[in-house]
């Protein structure tokens, strides 16, 4: 299995709050990912990076900001969380330019 | 728009019967289609296809592309109980990215 660590697993927070999920991966890949995963939708990209200190938009990333200062560590913020961002998050990981994706256990977040 | 569509939504079997499982997709640029089995938790890689016609094998799975009618097969015969599970498909685009289709539930019944 590939060493991807998501962190927390479950949170519950109330509308407005900051929420920082934390990706971390011991494989030394230089893709990493955010999805998130909601019923109708299947997963749908966030925001990616394909090295540190860069990162790119994905179709989804209104209300979400990144950082990678380090190889191994991807975190995902959302400034001030709202009920639409109620999903379980997905990070994932990819080892060369092209090739398939390796997931992380999920992270639930609940957004009251 | 670029989008990927699985068929059907969700299927329900017995075991031992045959499934296939369908993803078509409209992609810009694009790479390779990649399947993943997601059983209540992260989803998992079953196949990567590159090359139209050029069936993958893995037990009693298979999958093949077709480039020209941009669609992809995912065969699972003598199906069993631990086969249930959503299967999705994804496109990969230019840049390392993926589009993925939103899934086929699978339940296979004793």
């Amino acid at each position: 299995d590939a060493g991807i660590t998501q962190s927390p697993r479950h949170k519950v927070t109330e509308t407005g709050t900051p929420v920082t999920l934390r990706c971390h991966q011991t494989e030394n890949h230089r893709y990493m990912y955010w999805y998130r995963q909601d019923p109708g939708h299947g997963l749908r990209l966030i925001h990616y990076s394909y090295g540190v200190k860069d990162t790119d938009k994905g179709e989804v990333s209104d209300g979400y900001s990144v950082s990678r200062s380090k190889t191994e560590d991807f975190l995902l913020t959302l400034e001030s969380a709202t009920s639409s961002q109620t999903s379980v998050y997905f990070c994932a990981i990819s080892e060369r330019v092209t090739g398939e994706l390796f997931f992380g256990e999920g992270s639930r977040l609940t957004v009251l | 728009e670029d989008k990927v569509v699985q068929s059907p939504l969700s299927l329900v079997v017995h075991e031992g019967d045959t499934v296939t499982l369908n993803c078509s997709y409209e992609v810009t640029n694009f790479r390779s289609l990649l399947w993943y089995k997601q059983e209540k938790k992260a989803p998992t890689f079953l196949f990567m296809l590159t090359s139209s016609g050029i069936e993958k094998k893995s037990g009693r799975l298979s999958s093949i592309l077709d480039k020209k009618e941009l669609f992809s097969i995912l065969n699972i015969t003598a199906t069993q109980t631990g086969d249930s599970a959503v299967y999705l498909c994804a496109a990969e685009y230019t840049g390392n990215q993926f589009y993925f289709g939103t899934g086929t539930s699978l339940t296979v019944i004793p």
